[in-house]
């Protein structure tokens, strides 16, 4: 299957910092890329949608002024947490969509640990 | 709204035992998805399912997708030690505002395997 990759893999900040977290698509062009959240024992969670030069999409409840998505390029797409907060600790996994294939299917980023302290 | 159910979202079995993990959802979709979660590491996809009836099976697992019943199966045959993480079913349904389909994922269904 296709490969996502994202920076960093972990990542501890002190509270009010921004981070920033990069998610590439790294053998084919994604056409949308998702960002997801995952709390401890518990299921994924859609945080936003983006298309490449477009805005992302955010789902409801998701400060789209706290989590910044810029899609710049189609193997490229970054989430910035700004101003983090403890409760922002999170396991962060992006996704990346190819319309175009055999099984138009969703591949997974390795994800990223964030922790707030 | 599509939702997606699993279950069992807990199980405890021993090795060389069969069991099924069953998923279940809302609406109209023939596409779904069966990934692999480790204790703090990202998905890994098992299966892909397109249309109804489709099996596939990979070692000890097999998946089978019924879309009339909105059912799909994750079948573990003989389990062993190494089968143990959390299982999650994903099916593709919800078209987002940004244009894509999106995938809406069951619970997770945390397996774990006693020797």
């Amino acid at each position: 299957g296709a490969v996502v990759s994202q920076h960093p893999s972990r990542v501890i900040c002190k509270s009010g910092t921004s981070v920033k977290i990069e998610c590439r698509s790294l053998d084919f062009q994604a056409t949308t890329m998702f960002w997801y959240r995952q709390f401890p024992k518990q299921s994924l969670m859609l945080m936003a949608t983006s298309n490449e030069g477009s805005k992302a999409t955010y789902e409801q409840g998701v400060e789209k002024d706290k989590f910044l998505i810029n899609h710049a390029s189609l193997t490229l797409s970054t989430l910035t947490v700004t101003s983090a907060h403890p409760e922002d600790s999170s396991f962060y996994i992006c996704s990346a969509r190819v319309l175009a294939g055999v099984y138009n299917e969703q591949f997974f980023g390795p994800g990223t640990r964030l922790t707030v302290l | 709204e599509l939702k997606v159910e699993q279950n069992p979202l807990f199980l405890s079995m021993q090795e060389g035992k069969n069991y099924t993990i069953y998923c279940n959802y809302s609406t109209t979709s023939d596409r779904l998805y069966w990934y692999r979660q480790d204790p703090g590491k990202s998905l890994e996809s098992l299966f892909v399912l397109l249309s109804n009836g489709a099996v596939k099976q990979e070692g000890r697992l097999m998946a089978s997708l019924d879309t009339k019943a909105r059912l799909s199966t994750l079948h573990i045959t003989a389990a062993v030690h190494d089968l143990s993480a959390t299982y999650f079913c994903a099916v593709d349904g919800s078209y987002s505002g940004a244009g894509s389909y999106q995938l809406t994922f069951g619970k997770g269904t945390k397996l774990s395997v006693i020797p």
